[in-house]
């Protein structure tokens, strides 16, 4: 099977500029996560998707961080405006279903560098 | 916050040897699960060991759980270069929530 696909691979830009990350997950799979790895440390949850609806948001800085699944398949997340400590590795990835005993299966990441 | 601490933060051995890394946690969990990550890339399931269980194995891989110390083992044998790897371990509570993953371990091989 396909894996889960993002775009784009890396990204460079202005403090104050936005950005925005594009993933899609593996066919059928009903819960997608956005995760922000910053270097040296594991992975920490931003917002958690079951089918079109956000089941978890509380890491999510709203005051800059937006993020929103089309249908309940593609998903984008978008900073606007980006800060310095936003220099990380976003990943996307996706399980059957939230709960139950489950692996995810994640996507290469997008590595983001706020200059 | 992060709920996993692995333990050691870097190990280096040499290529054969078993290689041993430790996770411990803080609130009750319903899986716990194990990844790796190779340098610049995402992370890779490696294998889910549930609360009711105590210990599994896939392939070279054998993972422990004793939920009375809120603690797992990964232990991979006969190591080869290509494990050179961070691996992670990652809670899953009982609920909605997403998996919350240690640090990591930083394992090195070498030849």
């Amino acid at each position: 099977e396909a894996g889960v696909a993002q775009s784009p691979r890396y990204k460079i830009i202005e403090k104050r500029q936005s950005v925005a990350f594009w993933c899609n997950p593996i066919s059928g799979h009903a819960t997608l996560y956005w995760y922000q790895q910053i270097l040296g440390q594991g992975p920490k949850l931003l917002i958690q998707f079951q089918n079109n609806g956000v089941v978890d948001d509380s890491q999510l800085p709203k005051d800059r961080f937006s993020a929103e699944r089309l249908k309940g398949v593609d998903s984008t997340l978008k900073i606007q405006p980006a800060k310095l400590e936003d220099s990380a590795v976003y990943l996307c990835a996706s399980s059957w279903r939230t709960g139950g005993n489950y692996g995810y299966t994640f996507g290469s990441g997008t590595r983001l560098t706020v200059v | 916050s992060q709920q996993g601490e692995e333990d050691p933060q870097a190990l280096s051995i040499q290529e054969g040897e078993n290689a041993t890394m430790n996770c411990s946690y803080k609130t009750s969990i319903n899986n716990l699960q194990w990844y790796r990550q190779n340098s610049g890339r995402g992370l890779v399931h490696l294998i889910l060991i549930r609360s009711n269980e105590r210990e599994k194995h896939s392939g070279r891989l054998r993972v422990t759980l004793d939920t009375s110390k809120k603690s797992s083992s990964l232990l991979i044998t006969a190591s080869r270069a290509a494990d050179t790897a961070s691996y992670f371990c990652a809670t899953a509570g009982g609920g909605a929530d997403g998996l919350t993953f240690g640090k990591g371990t930083h394992l090195i091989i070498q030849p």
